[in-house]
């Protein structure tokens, strides 16, 4: 089972920022933060991972809180593109074969 | 750098027919996983293979079947098609196993499986 939480869905206007929540609270101290997203017909596409610090790169910021139970995932100027189902998972990145364990995701729409 | 490669894009089976889908990594990477899409249950991990290695296996009935050749490609294998496995069949590559790195997976475009 997935061990994330995310709303089922939301919207957003173009241009904005769109912050999409992350419940984990049963998190382990050696498991990531993942995010992944997916665009209609397309394989899932990686965006951003972190451990307990703030992580920033060209696609997003990553807001993990100080307990780690919750993380938020910032696209800062939202665009049409950015329509697509967000995936949260928390896995261990060091060690083993574990798998990604995908729960439903977030479908963010990003109205004009 | 080419993507992951997935072959055939899309097919059409009838219940008791077997199909082989066919995947190739970035290249360089030498981990290969599998996953099935489907509306009901999303994404689900098929199994994972390393180095010819089969390293992880989710909870699929032993008609999923996969391998990986010494080139890092990979086919996975669906035997008696049922017509609960159509489903778009994603495969994903990473450097290392997942979970010994930075555990980015690259996924390739799915094959989209329809049974009759």
């Amino acid at each position: 089972d997935a061990k994330t939480t995310q709303p089922t869905s939301m919207d957003c206007a173009e241009g904005r920022a769109a912050n999409l929540p992350c419940n984990h609270s049963t998190i382990s101290g050696n498991e990531y933060v993942y995010w992944y997203r997916q665009i209609h017909s397309q394989g899932p596409q990686y965006i951003i991972h972190g451990l307990k610090n703030n992580e920033t790169n060209e696609m997003a910021s990553l807001i993990i809180t100080e307990d780690r139970k919750s993380s938020t995932l910032i696209l800062p100027h939202a665009t049409l593109r950015d329509t697509a189902v967000y995936y949260c998972i928390v896995r261990v990145a060091h060690g083993g074969s574990e798998k990604l364990v995908f729960g439903k995701g977030t479908k963010l729409t990003v109205n004009p | 750098k080419a993507g992951v490669t997935q072959t055939p894009r899309y097919l059409i089976k009838t219940r008791g027919q077997q199909v082989t889908l066919s995947c190739s990594p970035i290249s360089g990477h030498r981990s290969v996983s599998w996953y099935q899409q489907t509306p009901g249950q999303g994404l689900q991990f098929l199994f994972e293979y390393f180095s010819e290695t089969q390293r992880n296996k989710g909870n699929f009935p032993g008609r999923f079947s996969g391998r990986q050749f010494s080139n890092s490609r990979s086919e996975m294998n669906v035997s008696t098609l049922e017509l609960g496995d159509s489903a778009l069949y994603l495969c994903a590559s990473s450097l290392n196993p997942q979970g010994a790195d930075t555990g980015e997976l690259f996924f390739g475009e799915g094959s989209r499986l329809t049974v009759l």
